[in-house]
């Protein structure tokens, strides 16, 4: 079966460090992979999205980058945290069959809390 | 663009009661519509999914209901039980794309 893992569970990082929270899937091959950021008590915003190795797709103009160094690894990066970059990160994958009328699986998410 | 209204922002039910979500979409061109269940510090879980060419489907005490014409879908639970209390995320998908649009969720909360 397929799986996904998100790390840190955590993080409290000072304004200005920088930022890298890792994902990977397991027991498939060739996944959708995606970022989400959720404000407390909002929905879900895209971040990023990815549909093979090195081809990042940006939704939003932000201090945050991505990358996929591997199949299965999909990494959220910042240079220079911000406050308002403080929130709950998740990351997804999907199957690549079709465009869009896939599920999305969640991991269990990053809560990063900027000080 | 896709915009989904979700409602109501907050639903709390008696134990053994049914409990209703409702969500509206704006383009039509979407086809793929689940249903995401979200506890406390947890990523959110598939919990059933339609598609555009059927109005409804069943999973146990889980149901949901398409109107493609209306461009509305609904969450039924029946049966409620203390352990649905989580909030509940509606999304659809951006026909032609890999990409969702989800709507700004429910707290359900099942009363004992």
């Amino acid at each position: 079966s397929q799986t996904i893992h998100q790390w840190p569970a955590t993080l409290v990082q000072p304004v200005g460090s920088p930022l890298s929270l890792e994902c990977t899937v397991e027991g498939t091959s060739n996944p959708n992979l995606y970022w989400y950021r959720q404000a407390a008590g909002r929905g879900l915003q895209l971040l990023f999205y990815s549909v093979g190795i090195g081809q990042i797709s940006s939704e939003v103009p932000q201090n945050l980058s991505a990358s996929r160094p591997q199949d299965r690894q999909f990494i959220l990066s910042s240079k220079k945290l911000l406050l308002s970059d403080s929130g709950f990160y998740l990351c997804a994958w999907s199957a690549r069959q079709g465009t869009g009328n896939q599920p999305q699986h969640f991991g269990d998410g990053t809560r990063l809390s900027i000080l | 663009g896709e915009n989904v209204e979700q409602h109501p922002s907050t639903l709390s039910v008696q134990e053994g009661d049914s409990a209703v979500i409702k969500c509206t979409y704006s383009d039509s061109a979407s086809n793929y519509f689940p249903w995401y269940k979200q506890e406390l510090g947890k990523g959110p879980q598939l919990i059933i999914d339609i598609r555009s060419n059927v109005g409804e489907k069943k999973d146990q005490r889980i149901a949901v209901t398409l109107n493609k014409t209306a461009k509305h879908f609904s969450l039924h639970i029946t049966e409620t039980q203390p352990e649905d209390s989580a909030v509940y995320f509606c999304a659809a998908n951006l026909e032609g794309t890999y990409k969702y649009i989800f709507g700004t969720g429910t707290r359900l909360k099942v009363l004992a």
